[in-house]
């Protein structure tokens, strides 16, 4: 099983700072990862697939980079609206969540 | 536009099942390999399944196989999720979502509680 390792756990930013998340895969596996943001109570949304590919109507301060077996999230300038949990998933072997990354203001 | 709306969750006590339902709109179904996520409460997201856009390959996460079965019926639009011998800890809201990659958009969810 590939094992996903997300970091940090949680994090508290202000209203216009940059955030960055990574995620360590326990295998190679080459760019088969997506990125979800979960608000509280709600379902999760995918933001980033492929590892770098921002998803239609997803805002442009979302990014993400990485192959390989490391990979990093960036929200360039934290809004309101950005708060909740973040979560990395690999489908390179069936499918695996990292923790989550809560993110507040 | 895109729909899935889950139902069938509910209390159970242990040692019981329950058919977890997800019924699709909008897409064409049978175009899609179709998942079944799990969130316990206050915890992060867990792979519990996902199945093959013609029904016939299935895979499971390690830990839940041989107690839940995914299936789904292309003609009615619908996923589903066979529980069975649930424990305390398979309380959790369980959500039906399109696509093993680029997974979305997601159902609500619904919540299945295993508590004597």
């Amino acid at each position: 099983d590939i094992q996903m390792t997300q970091s940090p756990s949680s994090l508290s930013a202000s209203v216009g700072d940059g955030v960055t998340i990574t995620c360590q895969a326990s295998q190679d596996i080459s760019n088969s990862l997506d990125w979800y943001h979960q608000k509280p109570g709600k379902a999760p949304k995918l933001l980033i697939y492929d590892a770098s590919n921002l998803e239609t109507g997803v805002p442009s301060r979302f990014s993400g980079s990485g192959s390989g077996t490391d990979f990093t999230f960036t929200i360039s300038s934290l809004q309101p609206e950005d708060i909740g949990t973040y979560y990395c998933q690999q489908y390179h072997n069936l499918v695996t969540f990292g923790g989550g990354t809560k993110v507040e203001i | 536009q895109v729909q899935l709306v889950e139902s069938g969750g509910g209390s159970v006590k242990p040692g019981g099942s329950l058919r977890l339902s997800c019924a699709a709109s909008g897409f064409t179904f049978s175009d899609y390999y179709m998942s079944w996520i799990r969130q316990a409460p206050g915890k992060g997201l867990e792979w519990v399944s996902y199945i093959s856009e013609s029904g016939e390959t299935k895979y499971y996460t390690d830990s839940l196989k041989g107690r839940f079965t995914i299936s789904r019926d292309n003609a009615k639009n619908s996923l589903y999720l066979q529980v069975s011998s649930l424990r305390a800890d398979d309380t959790a809201v369980y959500y039906c979502a399109r696509g093993k990659a680029m997974i979305g958009p997601w159902g609500q969810g619904t919540l299945v509680t295993v508590s004597s």
